[in-house]
């Protein structure tokens, strides 16, 4: 069964900083893996997704790594800015076809 | 467009009624995924839609929930009777299938959610 863990679940960083936000899976077959965030009381908001067969993806001032070999993905976030604040979660998509989130890690960015 | 659109938005009920969420993907959407959120459990999967049909139910915890796509525009997920650890955000998300049945090769689409309490 997989299983997708990341670590912080809380970050706390003031504006300026690079930080990097990770997350793992215990299934190295995926098929892909998206990087989410959320806002308190809204919904999940689609930021990058990396297919298998890929190893990074870039937006803006967001950069995705995936090694599936070892499980691991991590959200690079450059010069972060306090409309950053939120809550990060990845998923996989496995040979189940389900997407199998993590709990995610919950970004405050500090003025 | 307006994106996924849920209704509603907040519900609190007691123990034992029925509750009724709605959903109305994106138009032209053809997949539609309902999930719960808990502090304790993250999101889950509950059960997904292609071209209106159930794909995947597995997710359904119980007999008490049940979910329709009568049609492309509209779906529901029904619980009775209702139980206080149901209470839940329950969101609705709705993604193209352009890969010919593989329903999660686009990005999903996710509504605002319903924030279920159960007394």
């Amino acid at each position: 069964k997989q299983e997708v863990t990341q670590i912080p679940a809380a970050l706390s960083v003031p504006e300026g900083e690079n930080l990097v936000l990770n997350c793992s899976f215990t299934d190295s077959a995926i098929y892909n893996l998206q990087w989410f965030r959320q806002d308190p009381g809204k919904g999940l908001t689609s930021l990058l997704l990396i297919q298998s067969s890929q190893r990074e993806q870039t937006s803006g001032r967001l950069n995705a790594s995936l090694d599936k070999s070892s499980g691991r993905s991590t959200l690079y976030i450059a010069a972060s800015q306090p409309g950053d604040s939120a809550t990060y979660l990845c998923a996989v998509k496995g040979g189940s076809e389900k997407l199998v989130f993590g709990k995610g890690t919950k970004l405050t960015v500090n003025p | 467009d307006a994106g996924v659109i849920q209704s509603p938005r907040h519900e609190v009920t007691e123990m034992g009624q029925e509750v009724t969420l709605r959903c109305k993907p994106i138009s032209g959407h053809n997949s539609l995924f309902w999930y719960r959120q808990t502090m304790m459990r993250g999101l889950e999967l509950l059960i997904y839609f292609n071209n209106n049909v159930p794909i995947d139910d597995s997710g359904m915890p119980e007999d008490r929930f049940s979910a329709k796509m009568p049609n492309a525009s509209f779906s529901t997920l029904k619980i009775q009777p209702s139980e206080p650890r149901d209470s839940a955000v329950y969101f609705c998300a709705s993604s193209s299938n352009r890969g010919g049945g593989r329903a999660w090769v686009d990005t999903q689409y996710f509504g605002p959610g319903t924030r279920l309490t159960v007394l």
